[in-house]
């Protein structure tokens, strides 16, 4: 299993460029989260999702838009990036809590992460 | 937001030493996790708490859940070179919806020299 994927890698921006992050995940998992991690401030949920076709904020959305069209896929789209959002970006997934056979441990299944840079 | 106040922020130890670290609230959490995130990739769970007053061992760490519910530390015993990385405690809040939202700690960066 590939667990969850993240594209791109790496990604430069200038300023008032858009751009879309994706994350797959193989896992059949219900919850999608989006996170950033800044140095010195662990990670900050941006947006996450509770099932296909549904969204909600975390504690920093603003500046960020997403969508969850499919179950396996969740996207995490800047319209018009700013340096303040260069960081590492990170997608994860979990089962939802309570689910028969499934996991209840908490846990979340993280990308490797994704490095923007907004100039 | 709610926040977690994790110590110590970084920490450079003898291979073969003991490493300890925790993590303190000022809300209670219903479930205190505790990750590890190596260099180029995400955070990977090491031990998972429910209870207040839980103590839970996988292999060398050790971790538990305060009684106040408001607090957990992670200790590391006979520390090895691949024990390098950053470590993050996470609380569940009890009042939390239906996702699994985590407040995350800023993170341990634990140094281990030869």
């Amino acid at each position: 299993n590939a667990g969850v994927t993240q594209t791109p890698k790496f990604r430069v921006l200038k300023t008032g460029q858009s751009m879309t992050l994706l994350c797959a995940q193989d896992m059949n998992h219900e919850y999608m989260y989006w996170y950033r991690q800044d140095p010195g401030m662990g990670l900050r949920l941006i947006h996450y999702s509770v099932g296909e076709g549904t969204t909600a904020k975390g504690e920093v959305p603003d500046g960020y838009n997403v969508s969850r069209l499919k179950k396996q896929n969740f996207l995490l789209g800047l319209e018009s990036a700013a340096p303040s959002q260069t960081s590492v970006y990170f997608c994860a997934s979990s089962p939802p809590p309570g689910l028969a056979g499934a996991t209840n441990t908490g846990e979340l299944f993280f990308g490797e992460g994704s490095r923007l840079t907004v100039l | 937001g709610q926040q977690l106040n994790q110590s110590p922020q970084s920490m450079f130890i003898q291979e073969g030493e003991d490493v300890s670290m925790n993590c303190t609230s000022s809300s209670i959490f219903n479930t205190w996790l505790w990750y590890k995130q190596e260099p180029g990739e995400g955070p990977v769970l090491l031990i998972a708490l429910y209870k207040a007053g839980e103590l839970t061992s996988n292999g060398r760490l050790t971790a538990q859940f305060g009684i106040t519910r408001k607090d957990s530390f992670l200790n590391i015993s006979a520390s090895i070179p691949s024990d390098v990385g950053i470590y993050f405690c996470a609380g569940q809040l009890k009042s939390s919806g239906s996702a699994r939202q985590l407040t995350f700690g800023s993170g341990t960066q634990l140094t281990v020299l030869p």
